[in-house]
């Protein structure tokens, strides 16, 4: 079975400062990675996802995330943090593409004038 | 990327009473699911919709509680049956689409008093 653990349910940053949004799985096989971001009262959209290939991945609005195998991580970084980024963001695990997703329990971005 | 809507956006129900949310995908797609984002929550896959045959259901979910139709490729339904103050959540459905994403509609808020 596949599991996704979030540390931190809420983070707080400055604008401007480096934002880290962490996450670990768990998987028997290897694994399909997605961070998916959760605006108030909206869907979830995607943001980046990793399936093979380059371990760093760019999405958009300037984040990324990096495949560490050796750490089962996939951590969503970005350089310098917008307010317009305040939101929940959720990292999900498939075993494939075609399978279905395992969530996290998510982390609430807070950013701060 | 799938353009995704669902139907209603949001609703407010009396306990006992059954919702049904549409959702509608502007392409063909092989596969739909249904997901459950309880208050403060992550998402929760419920089953997975069909085309021509039966969802198939997770753990803990039944198709007396939420019976699902699939009757094309494109369009798929959700009904919540016999509400009770516990199935107040978000109502999410997600496709496949092609790149190996699941791309998510914007949710149906229920609140059942």
């Amino acid at each position: 079975a596949q599991s996704v653990t979030q540390l931190g349910s809420h983070v707080s940053v400055s604008e401007g400062a480096l934002v880290l949004l962490r996450c670990n799985y768990s998987s028997s096989v290897p694994p399909y990675l997605f961070w998916y971001v959760q605006y108030p009262n909206q869907g979830l959209q995607l943001l980046l996802k990793y399936t093979t290939g380059a371990t760093l991945v760019k999405g958009i609005n300037g984040f990324e995330a990096e495949f560490k195998k050796s750490e089962t991580s996939f951590h969503l970084t970005k350089p310098s943090a917008h307010m317009s980024d305040a939101a929940e963001y959720f990292c999900a695990v498939s075993d494939s593409g075609y399978s279905t997703l395992t969530f996290g329990k998510g982390t609430m971005l807070l950013v701060s004038p | 990327s799938a353009v995704i809507s669902q139907k209603p956006s949001r609703d407010i129900c009396q306990r006992g009473t059954s919702l049904t949310i549409q959702c509608q995908v502007d392409s063909q797609v092989t596969m739909m699911f249904w997901y459950r984002q309880q208050p403060g929550q992550s998402l929760t896959l419920i089953a997975t919709a069909n085309q021509g045959s039966e969802a198939t259901y997770e753990s803990g979910f039944v198709i007396d509680k939420f019976p699902i139709s699939r009757p094309n490729l494109t369009f798929s339904t959700l009904t919540v049956s016999n509400m009770s103050p516990e199935d107040s959540s978000i109502y999410l459905c997600s496709v496949l689409a092609s790149q190996e994403t699941q791309y998510f509609g914007p949710g149906t808020r229920l609140l059942v008093l």
